[in-house]
């Protein structure tokens, strides 16, 4: 167990529909990072928060937002949902946003039908 | 931005050989290439790291070794066993806050 902890662990829904995923960092974790792997696109990511605070972004899409709230748990969320996006989403914590090791959630499989 | 290329996609070895999984990055500023490890329907798992002022580095039956001149690293696994099978991920960060940039994986297989 990595101590970052991610909910629901399944999700399936409809295309057009929205959904929040949550993440709980690892105690002491101020970094939240959110990956996206498709089968086909291995690991991509989408977006990192420190404390708070937006720190880098990948190719995370208009569609998609996310967040850190001050007991720095974090959500994304996903809108206007299309087949493209069934996909497992990891959450990752680390300590700082330096040169930290990444520690994953379980992830949460989404399947939009 | 960063790009990471990962060989070969798969790669089986039979119980007890070696195996050797090779990454290319393409940013020079890249500092740090961790490994991960990830079963199937699990979680990504660090198994080994390097920074760039190291040029290799060793854990059991596992090591990484880096070519900043040539911007490669590559994962070595010796005395492979079954429980070795998973999917391995390299991955490379650069400046830019902790982000890392994946390669696209190479599923590994130990036949006994």
């Amino acid at each position: 167990d990595s101590g970052v902890t991610q909910t629901p662990k399944h999700l399936i829904t409809a295309t057009g529909q929205r959904v929040t995923l949550r993440c709980s960092p690892r105690s002491g974790d101020l970094s939240v990072y959110w990956y996206q792997q498709s089968l086909d696109q291995g690991l991509q990511f989408l977006i990192q928060y420190y404390n708070g605070e937006e720190r880098a972004k990948g190719n995370i899409l208009e569609r998609f937002s996310a967040q850190q709230f001050p007991d720095l748990h974090s959500e994304l969320n996903l809108s206007s949902l299309e087949l493209g996006d069934s996909a497992l989403y990891f959450c990752a914590s680390s300590v700082g946003s330096g040169q930290n090791i990444q520690y994953f959630g379980a992830g949460t499989r989404l399947s939009v039908l | 931005g960063e790009n990471v290329e990962q060989h070969p996609s798969t790669l089986s070895v039979q119980e007890g050989d070696s195996a050797v999984i090779k990454c290319t990055y393409s940013d020079s500023a890249s500092n740090y290439f961790p490994w991960y490890k990830q079963e199937l329907g699990k979680r990504p798992q660090l198994i080994i790291d390097i920074r760039s002022n190291v040029g290799e580095k060793k854990d059991q039956r596992i090591a990484v070794t880096l070519n900043k001149t040539a911007k490669h690293f590559s994962l070595h696994i010796t005395e492979t066993q079954p429980e070795d099978s998973a999917v391995y991920f390299c991955a490379a960060r650069g400046n830019a806050g902790n982000m890392l940039t994946f390669g696209g994986g190479t599923r590994l297989m130990v036949k006994p």
